[in-house]
């Protein structure tokens, strides 16, 4: 079964500071990845997405991802964070085949961004 | 665009009582989701719909829960009765063509 695994629970950084969310998924065949974010009182919403071609994906406000099938990782990274950045953050992978469809996500990472 | 809309937004319950949610997803789009996120916890998947099928309810409860996507379009989750164990946010979602999954506000279910 996939299962995705998320490192950090609580992430506290100082506003400037770089970001990286690590990221590992169990799965042996092809797969879309994903990175989710919820940000204070609302709903989650999608930050970027990986489906093939370049392992490095940019999305929305500043963050990128970098896609290593070698070590089954889809890493989130920003260079400098900003308050605004506070959220939770979700990765979650959804396989091309067997159960299409189903997206399964990690347990999520807190990010604290101190002003 | 509408989004996602899920009804109630806040539920409190007595345990052994049943409740409902209701979804409505995008308008056009035929996979609508069910997840459940418990406190700390990411979404689990409880069911998929494609149109009024289930295609996929193998995590889904079905001692207490249940589930239908009349027409295939509204949705409702259903849980008779309700153990404190189902405290959690209830979460629906849909998808039209693309890969994004729209999610709606949740329903956010106290156990009592």
């Amino acid at each position: 079964a996939q299962s995705v695994s998320q490192h950090n629970h609580h992430v506290i950084l100082s506003e400037a500071a770089s970001l990286e969310l690590g990221c590992n998924y169990s799965y042996g065949g092809t797969v879309n990845l994903f990175w989710y974010v919820q940000y204070p009182g609302q709903h989650l919403q999608l930050l970027l997405k990986y489906f093939s071609g370049d392992p490095l994906v940019k999305g929305i406000k500043g963050f990128e991802a970098e896609f290593i099938k070698s070590k089954f990782s889809f890493n989130l990274r920003k260079p400098s964070v900003q308050w605004s950045d506070t959220a939770e953050y979700f990765c979650a992978v959804r396989s091309s085949g067997g159960s299409q469809g189903n997206l399964i996500f990690g347990k999520g990472t807190k990010l604290s961004v101190k002003p | 665009e509408a989004g996602v809309v899920q009804s109630p937004r806040y539920k409190i319950i007595e345990k052994k009582q049943p409740v409902a949610f209701w979804c409505n997803p995008i308008s056009g789009h035929n996979t609508l989701y069910w997840y459940r996120q418990n406190l700390g916890q990411g979404p689990e998947l409880l069911i998929r719909y494609e149109n009024e099928e289930a295609v996929d309810d193998s995590q889904l409860p079905k001692d207490r829960f249940s589930a239908e996507r009349l027409k295939g379009v509204d949705s409702t989750l259903k849980i008779q009765p309700a153990e404190l164990g189902d405290s959690a946010v209830y979460l629906c979602a849909s998808r039209g063509g693309g890969e994004k999954l729209f999610f709606g506000s949740g329903t956010q279910l106290s156990v009592l």
